[in-house]
């Protein structure tokens, strides 16, 4: 079955750059999507289609793509943005959907 | 406003079944794709079932398959989750979500993702 890879953690200082990636086989046929998810709520979709941001999306958050690699940037990073983040995508045909394992972001 | 209200959730023994129900308002529900997406207590998402707009055609996860069945009633707004013969590791947090999405030459595609979810429902498989 087809699978996304996250890294489980990754800590930044308020204010500084964090980065998650996300990596899959078939992320180059299909488009890569990233939700951020707090304790006891539902997720809540932060890039869609690689690198487009929803409306009321702060800024600072951003994606990008690269071959099997997609990646999830917050720049300035703030106290709020500590949460899970989520890579989603589907295999090539579109046809079964998957999560990555999902990041923890920890603002020091 | 565009809400998702997941119940039906709750308490049921090994071996045994549970409907859930999604339901729907301010969107036209009959146009979109619907899923159902898990979430084990400490756990990540685990995307469990698809339906298109229309029911015709749906898709399950391997780790359901054959166990449970994904429908909706677009006259009544509602997507529904049959499942049986319920394991211990389908304990989760269940969640529906809506996408716009559509296929093309046999590839199917998502517009915007999961922009919309429900606030969860919680399922316990315990004797």
């Amino acid at each position: 079955s087809y699978e996304l890879t996250q890294p489980p953690s990754v800590s930044v200082s308020p204010g500084q750059t964090a980065r998650i990636t996300c990596s899959g086989d078939a992320l180059p046929k299909q488009y890569a999507y990233w939700y951020q998810q707090k304790p006891g709520q539902a997720p809540v979709l932060v890039i869609y289609k690689d690198s487009e941001r929803p409306s009321g999306i702060p800024e600072r958050f951003s994606g990008s793509s690269s071959g099997t690699t997609v990646t999830l940037t917050i720049s300035g990073v703030q106290a709020e943005d500590e949460a899970d983040y989520y890579c989603q995508s589907a295999d090539s045909s579109g046809t079964y959907e998957v999560f990555g394992g999902g990041t923890k972001l920890t603002v020091l | 406003e565009v809400q998702l209200v997941e119940s039906g959730g709750g308490l049921v023994q090994p071996g045994g079944s549970l409907r859930l129900s999604c339901a729907a308002s301010g969107f036209t529900f009959s146009s979109y794709w619907m899923h159902w997406v898990r979430q084990a207590p400490g756990k990540g998402l685990v995307w469990v079932s698809r339906i298109n707009s229309d029911g015709s055609s749906t898709s399950y996860a391997d780790s359901v398959k054959g166990r449970f069945t994904i429908s909706r009633d677009n006259a009544k707004n509602t997507l529904y989750l049959q499942m049986n013969s319920l394991r211990a590791e389908d304990t989760a947090v269940y969640y529906c979500a809506r996408a716009e999405q559509y296929c093309t030459n046999g590839v199917c595609y998502t517009r915007l993702g999961f922009d919309y979810w429900g606030q969860g429902t919680l399922v316990t498989v315990s004797s």
